[in-house]
């Protein structure tokens, strides 16, 4: 078993849809979640940083860490056009530990 | 805002030829990385470095090997590149909040 994993899609949804990304992982040491954002041919963003259960808000983006069900999710209001990216899952135990990512999901947003 | 950068965008090379990569950031941090990212493979661990003239191997070391002299910089090096090594390679530095990666480059190997 991976230890994150994450569906690859790829995920098509018209403009304005309400967008849900996933991710779950097997190591319930994991504190730290992190969200990336890839546009083609570029190097991932990062988009929200959590620390630990619990919901954290910026603008049209919402992440969601639920730890008894080792889960974590992403979710995009009036998805656009230019959200159009690869979105991957990211996590650590501490900060000396090396980051695992997920293997990214591909999101389209069709005008 | 940290800055990774990386020096290329796009690179070909011969099969053989010793080929540098190199990775500036601005942030004196002291954690940076080398990934490789494949289609269907996602984002695998190559080198990393904790400090200068420190290194640990990733996930993936074979055929690479990397240099850390300064802080801000952190070169991977492919001895003798070969076709399989045809890839995105990103590197990251690492804070308390997380990767900031560069933009990658692209290597073809022919």
């Amino acid at each position: 078993q991976k230890e994150v994993e994450q569906d690859p899609g790829p995920l098509s949804v018209p403009e304005g849809a309400i967008v849900s990304l996933n991710c779950t992982y097997s190591n319930s040491a994991f504190q730290y979640f992190m969200w990336y954002r890839q546009y083609s041919r570029k190097g991932p963003e990062l988009l929200m940083y959590t620390y630990s259960s619990g919901n954290k808000e910026d603008g049209r983006f919402t992440a969601q860490v639920d730890k008894s069900s080792k889960y974590i999710s992403l979710f995009i209001r009036d998805s656009q056009p230019s959200d159009s990216a690869t979105y991957l899952c990211a996590m650590w135990k501490t900060s000396y530990d090396k980051v695992i990512f997920g293997p990214g999901t591909s999101l389209s947003v069709i005008p | 805002d940290v800055k990774v950068t990386q020096s290329s965008r796009y690179l070909v090379k011969r099969t053989g030829e010793k080929v540098f990569l190199e990775c500036v950031q601005d942030m004196d941090h002291e954690n940076m990385f080398w990934y490789r990212q494949d289609p269907g493979l996602g984002l695998r661990l190559i080198y990393f470095s904790y400090d200068v003239k420190m290194k640990e191997k990733g996930d993936i070391p074979e055929g690479y090997s990397v240099s850390r002299e300064k802080k801000e910089r952190f070169s991977l090096i492919l001895e003798s590149a070969s076709t399989n090594q045809t890839s995105m390679y990103l590197c990251a530095s690492k804070s308390s909040g997380g990767y900031t990666f560069g933009s990658g480059t692209r290597l073809t190997v022919v």
